[in-house]
């Protein structure tokens, strides 16, 4: 089955740099890759999302870019606030439409 | 507003006693999904239901049971609960075309 790994697992930046994350999955047929976020105490939300057509897709301050060759994509967050400090986790979905696979997470802080 | 909602919202239990767990949906959609949260492991996939009839174990299946009472309902149980399945809880649905998955608040258990 799908296996992703999420890398870094913490991630300290001061405010107004950029912060990447990345993420390697395992099954080739994956075509769907969210990224979301999570606030303290919160439920997680979806922040950007890419399907396995597109290289790269951006939403203001946020990007993520998808290397299907290499089995990898990263979320890149520039001009970092204090209020993007939050837990962030990448998944995949597999084509047969599977449910989503989550990495472990990336803990960012962001300090001002 | 359609929404996810989950009860109860924090649980205390002991060893071998049965629960379960209830997630409810207002968003119409047919995909309803469980996972446990655990700090550093991020979100496990438990099972799966994509309609009334359909479920699926997901990654970490052993030790629960779903049951899938209508297209807005989905439970989770553990029948004879453990130390180690104290955890955060979420359920989550999505829409089959869009894929955004949409969580609950989430449950926090504690199995003493």
């Amino acid at each position: 089955g799908e296996n992703v790994e999420q890398h870094p697992s913490t991630l300290s930046v001061q405010e107004g740099d950029s912060a990447v994350i990345k993420c390697t999955y395992s099954d080739s047929a994956s075509n769907y890759f969210p990224w979301y976020k999570q606030e303290l105490g919160k439920r997680p939300q979806l922040i950007i999302d890419i399907r396995s057509n597109v290289g790269e897709k951006k939403d203001q301050r946020i990007a993520v870019t998808l290397n299907k060759t290499a089995k990898h994509f990263s979320l890149h967050i520039t001009e970092t606030q204090p209020e993007d400090s939050a837990v962030y986790f990448c998944a995949a979905s597999p084509q047969a439409g599977t449910a989503l696979i989550f990495g472990k997470g990336t803990t960012l802080s962001v300090s001002s | 507003d359609a929404d996810v909602t989950q009860t109860p919202r924090n649980r205390i239990t002991k060893t071998g006693k049965r629960i379960m767990l209830e997630c409810s949906q207002t968003k119409g959609h047919d995909r309803m999904y469980w996972y446990r949260q655990d700090p550093g492991l991020g979100l496990r996939l438990i099972y799966y239901s994509f309609d009334v009839k359909d479920i699926n174990k997901g990654e970490i299946s052993d030790g629960y049971s779903v049951s899938r009472q209508a297209q807005a309902k989905f439970s989770l149980s553990l029948e004879s609960a453990i130390p180690n399945q104290t955890a955060l809880y979420f359920c989550a649905t999505s829409d089959p075309l869009a894929r955004e998955q949409f969580f609950g608040p989430g449950t926090r258990l504690t199995v003493l």
